[in-house]
Protein backbone atom coordinates (compact mmCIF):
# COMPACT_ATOMS: atom_id res chain seq x y z
CA UNK A 1 0.00 0.00 0.00
CA UNK A 2 1.34 3.43 -0.93
CA UNK A 3 0.01 6.99 0.27
CA UNK A 4 -3.21 7.10 2.44
CA UNK A 5 -5.25 4.55 2.48
CA UNK A 6 -8.68 4.71 4.21
CA UNK A 7 -11.47 2.43 5.00
CA UNK A 8 -14.22 1.49 5.10
CA UNK A 9 -15.03 3.22 1.30
CA UNK A 10 -18.70 3.55 1.76
CA UNK A 11 -20.60 2.97 5.02
CA UNK A 12 -24.21 2.93 5.71
CA UNK A 13 -25.17 3.73 9.40
CA UNK A 14 -28.71 4.09 11.58
CA UNK A 15 -28.89 6.79 14.04
CA UNK A 16 -28.05 4.70 16.80
CA UNK A 17 -25.06 2.52 15.31
CA UNK A 18 -21.53 2.80 16.42
CA UNK A 19 -18.56 2.39 13.91
CA UNK A 20 -15.19 3.38 13.14
CA UNK A 21 -13.67 5.03 10.52
CA UNK A 22 -9.97 4.03 9.83
CA UNK A 23 -6.78 5.75 8.39
CA UNK A 24 -3.03 4.59 7.39
CA UNK A 25 -0.53 6.34 6.52
CA UNK A 26 2.41 5.35 4.46
CA UNK A 27 4.88 8.18 3.79
CA UNK A 28 6.32 8.68 7.14
CA UNK A 29 4.48 11.63 7.98
CA UNK A 30 4.05 13.07 11.24
CA UNK A 31 0.90 15.15 10.90
CA UNK A 32 -2.75 13.52 10.34
CA UNK A 33 -6.20 14.99 9.67
CA UNK A 34 -10.04 14.52 9.39
CA UNK A 35 -12.23 16.68 7.25
CA UNK A 36 -15.59 16.34 5.96
CA UNK A 37 -16.58 17.04 2.56
CA UNK A 38 -20.21 17.98 2.06
CA UNK A 39 -21.85 19.00 -1.33
CA UNK A 40 -21.20 23.16 -2.19
CA UNK A 41 -19.53 23.43 0.49
CA UNK A 42 -15.65 23.88 1.27
CA UNK A 43 -13.84 20.88 3.05
CA UNK A 44 -14.23 21.43 7.18
CA UNK A 45 -11.35 20.92 9.01
CA UNK A 46 -12.43 18.32 11.83
CA UNK A 47 -9.18 17.87 13.85
CA UNK A 48 -5.59 17.65 13.64
CA UNK A 49 -2.80 15.41 15.05
CA UNK A 50 0.74 15.77 15.49
CA UNK A 51 2.76 13.01 16.86
CA UNK A 52 -0.19 10.88 18.02
CA UNK A 53 -0.96 14.54 20.08
CA UNK A 54 -4.16 16.15 19.21
CA UNK A 55 -3.67 19.92 18.50
CA UNK A 56 -6.60 21.20 17.02
CA UNK A 57 -10.69 20.42 17.71
CA UNK A 58 -12.28 22.43 15.43
CA UNK A 59 -15.63 22.55 17.74
CA UNK A 60 -16.72 19.15 16.32
CA UNK A 61 -20.29 17.38 17.99
CA UNK A 62 -18.81 14.77 20.44
CA UNK A 63 -20.49 11.90 18.58
CA UNK A 64 -17.35 12.43 16.37
CA UNK A 65 -14.24 11.30 18.56
CA UNK A 66 -10.56 10.59 17.05
CA UNK A 67 -8.51 8.47 18.09
CA UNK A 68 -4.24 8.54 16.75
CA UNK A 69 -2.60 5.62 18.54
CA UNK A 70 0.81 6.21 15.95
CA UNK A 71 2.12 8.80 13.70
CA UNK A 72 0.30 5.99 11.43
CA UNK A 73 -2.80 5.52 11.95
CA UNK A 74 -6.22 7.21 12.76
CA UNK A 75 -9.39 6.53 13.40
CA UNK A 76 -12.90 8.20 13.71
CA UNK A 77 -15.07 6.60 16.08
CA UNK A 78 -18.63 7.68 15.05
CA UNK A 79 -21.95 7.37 17.73
CA UNK A 80 -25.88 8.34 17.48
CA UNK A 81 -25.08 10.29 14.39
CA UNK A 82 -27.51 12.39 12.41
CA UNK A 83 -28.51 12.12 8.86
CA UNK A 84 -27.03 15.85 8.74
CA UNK A 85 -23.62 14.18 9.30
CA UNK A 86 -23.89 12.39 6.03
CA UNK A 87 -21.01 13.18 3.72
CA UNK A 88 -17.05 12.37 2.44
CA UNK A 89 -14.91 11.95 5.30
CA UNK A 90 -11.21 12.56 4.11
CA UNK A 91 -8.40 12.01 5.90
CA UNK A 92 -5.17 13.60 4.83
CA UNK A 93 -1.41 13.56 5.70
CA UNK A 94 1.59 16.04 5.89
CA UNK A 95 5.16 15.88 6.81
CA UNK A 96 4.42 18.45 9.44
CA UNK A 97 2.14 20.85 10.94
CA UNK A 98 1.10 23.43 8.21
CA UNK A 99 3.23 21.64 5.47
CA UNK A 100 1.36 20.68 2.27
CA UNK A 101 -1.25 17.62 2.96
CA UNK A 102 -2.09 14.26 1.15
CA UNK A 103 -5.43 12.90 1.21
CA UNK A 104 -6.93 9.61 1.21
CA UNK A 105 -9.57 8.35 -0.87
CA UNK A 106 -12.40 9.19 1.77
CA UNK A 107 -14.88 7.13 3.48
CA UNK A 108 -18.75 7.67 2.19
CA UNK A 109 -21.14 8.19 5.04
CA UNK A 110 -24.67 7.97 4.57
CA UNK A 111 -26.73 8.16 7.73
CA UNK A 112 -30.44 6.66 7.74
CA UNK B 1 -16.69 37.90 3.82
CA UNK B 2 -15.38 33.97 2.92
CA UNK B 3 -11.72 33.86 3.41
CA UNK B 4 -11.47 32.21 -0.15
CA UNK B 5 -13.69 32.57 -2.94
CA UNK B 6 -13.96 29.90 -5.67
CA UNK B 7 -16.62 29.83 -8.51
CA UNK B 8 -18.04 26.25 -8.38
CA UNK B 9 -19.06 26.23 -12.03
CA UNK B 10 -19.37 23.78 -13.64
CA UNK B 11 -17.34 25.29 -16.14
CA UNK B 12 -17.92 22.76 -19.77
CA UNK B 13 -15.14 23.39 -22.46
CA UNK B 14 -14.41 21.72 -25.96
CA UNK B 15 -11.24 19.21 -25.70
CA UNK B 16 -8.11 21.37 -26.52
CA UNK B 17 -8.93 24.35 -24.97
CA UNK B 18 -7.10 26.37 -22.05
CA UNK B 19 -9.00 26.54 -18.68
CA UNK B 20 -8.59 29.23 -16.20
CA UNK B 21 -9.82 28.29 -13.03
CA UNK B 22 -9.08 30.97 -9.99
CA UNK B 23 -9.53 32.04 -6.37
CA UNK B 24 -9.83 34.92 -4.36
CA UNK B 25 -8.83 35.39 -1.01
CA UNK B 26 -8.80 37.97 1.67
CA UNK B 27 -6.34 37.00 4.36
CA UNK B 28 -2.88 38.62 3.19
CA UNK B 29 -0.86 36.38 5.29
CA UNK B 30 -1.09 33.34 3.50
CA UNK B 31 1.72 32.49 1.19
CA UNK B 32 1.39 29.34 0.66
CA UNK B 33 -1.02 28.21 -2.41
CA UNK B 34 -2.29 24.74 -3.96
CA UNK B 35 -4.39 23.54 -6.22
CA UNK B 36 -5.73 20.26 -5.90
CA UNK B 37 -7.64 17.59 -8.14
CA UNK B 38 -10.64 15.41 -7.06
CA UNK B 39 -12.17 12.84 -9.16
CA UNK B 40 -15.70 11.62 -8.77
CA UNK B 41 -15.57 9.08 -5.78
CA UNK B 42 -11.94 9.97 -5.12
CA UNK B 43 -10.03 12.02 -2.35
CA UNK B 44 -8.36 15.17 -3.68
CA UNK B 45 -5.19 15.02 -5.17
CA UNK B 46 -2.27 17.38 -4.98
CA UNK B 47 -1.82 18.85 -8.36
CA UNK B 48 0.90 22.64 -7.93
CA UNK B 49 2.16 23.81 -4.93
CA UNK B 50 3.60 27.55 -5.28
CA UNK B 51 5.07 29.91 -2.78
CA UNK B 52 5.00 33.47 -2.69
CA UNK B 53 4.13 35.46 -5.97
CA UNK B 54 4.52 34.35 -9.29
CA UNK B 55 4.13 31.44 -11.59
CA UNK B 56 4.52 27.61 -11.52
CA UNK B 57 4.67 25.25 -15.02
CA UNK B 58 4.17 21.78 -14.60
CA UNK B 59 3.69 20.16 -18.33
CA UNK B 60 0.35 21.53 -19.16
CA UNK B 61 -0.36 23.04 -16.03
CA UNK B 62 0.33 26.84 -14.80
CA UNK B 63 -0.02 27.96 -11.13
CA UNK B 64 0.02 32.03 -11.32
CA UNK B 65 -0.23 33.68 -7.58
CA UNK B 66 -1.04 37.57 -7.86
CA UNK B 67 -0.28 38.58 -4.24
CA UNK B 68 -1.20 42.07 -4.36
CA UNK B 69 -4.42 41.55 -5.92
CA UNK B 70 -5.38 38.15 -3.59
CA UNK B 71 -5.45 36.25 -7.08
CA UNK B 72 -4.70 32.70 -7.77
CA UNK B 73 -4.99 31.24 -11.19
CA UNK B 74 -4.73 27.36 -12.32
CA UNK B 75 -4.77 27.01 -16.52
CA UNK B 76 -5.03 24.07 -18.27
CA UNK B 77 -3.42 23.86 -21.57
CA UNK B 78 -4.37 21.70 -24.36
CA UNK B 79 -7.51 20.07 -22.03
CA UNK B 80 -8.33 16.41 -22.33
CA UNK B 81 -11.42 14.66 -21.08
CA UNK B 82 -9.39 13.49 -18.60
CA UNK B 83 -8.97 16.53 -16.58
CA UNK B 84 -12.60 16.48 -16.01
CA UNK B 85 -12.68 16.97 -12.25
CA UNK B 86 -13.10 18.92 -9.36
CA UNK B 87 -10.41 21.55 -8.91
CA UNK B 88 -10.05 23.01 -5.40
CA UNK B 89 -7.49 25.96 -4.21
CA UNK B 90 -5.85 25.85 -0.69
CA UNK B 91 -3.74 28.09 1.20
CA UNK B 92 -2.00 28.55 4.01
CA UNK B 93 -0.35 31.40 5.92
CA UNK B 94 2.33 28.64 7.27
CA UNK B 95 1.78 29.35 10.81
CA UNK B 96 -1.45 27.77 11.52
CA UNK B 97 -2.37 24.20 11.38
CA UNK B 98 -5.18 24.90 8.62
CA UNK B 99 -5.47 24.95 5.06
CA UNK B 100 -8.52 26.84 4.33
CA UNK B 101 -9.85 25.54 0.85
CA UNK B 102 -12.41 26.96 -1.78
CA UNK B 103 -15.71 25.17 -2.29
CA UNK B 104 -14.28 24.13 -5.87
CA UNK B 105 -14.63 24.26 -9.52
CA UNK B 106 -16.33 21.49 -11.59
CA UNK B 107 -14.82 21.47 -14.74
CA UNK B 108 -16.12 19.35 -17.69
CA UNK B 109 -13.69 18.48 -20.67
CA UNK B 110 -15.78 17.61 -24.08
CA UNK B 111 -14.34 15.30 -26.21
Amino acid sequence: ETGVTQTPRHLVMGMTNKKSLKCEQHLGHNAMYWYKQSAKKPLELMFVYSLEERVENNSVPSRFSPECPNSSHLFLHLHTLQPEDSALYLCASSPKLADTQYFGPGTRLTVL
Amino acid sequence: QKEVEQDPGPLSVPEGAIVSLNCTYSNSAFQYFMWYRQYSRKGPELLMYTYSSGNKEDGRFTAQVDKSSKYISLFIRDSQPSDSATYLCAMSDGATNKLIFGTGTLLAVQP
